[in-house]
């Protein structure tokens, strides 16, 4: 599996934008890049997933930069329940396994 | 629908005692997942079931059975629980198990073993 660098922490003021970045410079070419997030005393939650093409949902969106070996996940206007741990997980092709990182810890100030 | 349902929440158990951890999905997914995460660390895969009347060990299937009871539920046993076993277990589901799939997670069991 590809390796992943994440920032350990980050602050984001409520209803600004959040830009967390991911490393994964050794991804295959056919990795997907998903992204979950895990809430305080929660399982994890899905958040978004890509391959090539940066994508939107009603969550987040997702840039991946062109040569795939980083990506950035984007909270529009972050909220108070936004406040979570973030995962960068390149996910192998074939594999059905997440394998996390230690995340993001992504704190959000009123 | 309630997703994805973990039983028990919490449970203490003596080094030497065996137990199970319930898992049961409404969301008619194929395959099925078992995760564990100690404390500041990210969730390992212990086994999954790809379908059912299937399973495959994960990165950390050592102490551990799985059995797929049928398409909703797929339990984790613990035969000889010992301190290293402490830890949130988690279960998730996902439709098909591709590699774009969402998995769906639970709530978590909490497993304290002394």
């Amino acid at each position: 599996d590809a390796k992943t660098t994440q920032p350990n922490s980050m602050e984001s003021n409520e209803e600004e934008p959040v830009h967390l970045p991911c490393n994964h410079s050794t991804i295959s070419g056919t990795d997907y890049i998903h992204w979950y997030r895990q809430l305080p005393s929660q399982g994890p939650e899905y958040v978004i997933h890509g391959l090539t093409s940066n994508v939107n949902n009603r969550m987040a969106s997702l840039a991946i930069a062109e040569d795939r070996k980083s990506s950035t996940l984007i909270l529009h206007r972050a909220t108070l329940r936004d406040a979570a741990v973030y995962y960068c997980i390149p996910r192998r092709a074939g594999s059905y396994q997440l394998t996390f990182g230690k995340g993001t810890k992504l704190s959000v100030i009123p | 629908n309630a997703g994805v349902t973990q039983t028990p929440k919490f449970q203490v158990l003596k080094t030497g005692q065996s137990m199970t951890l319930q898992c049961a999905q409404d969301m008619n997914h194929n395959s099925m997942y078992w995760y564990r995460q100690d404390p500041g660390m990210g969730l390992r895969l212990i086994y999954y079931s790809a379908s059912e009347g299937t399973t495959d060990k994960g990165e950390v299937p050592n102490g551990y059975n799985v059995s797929r009871l049928n398409k909703r539920e797929f339990s984790l046993r613990l035969e000889s629980a010992a301190p290293s076993q402490t830890s949130v277990y988690f279960c998730a589901s996902s439709e098909i198990g591709r590699t774009w799939d969402e998995q769906f997670f639970g709530p978590g069991t909490r497993l304290t073993v002394l």
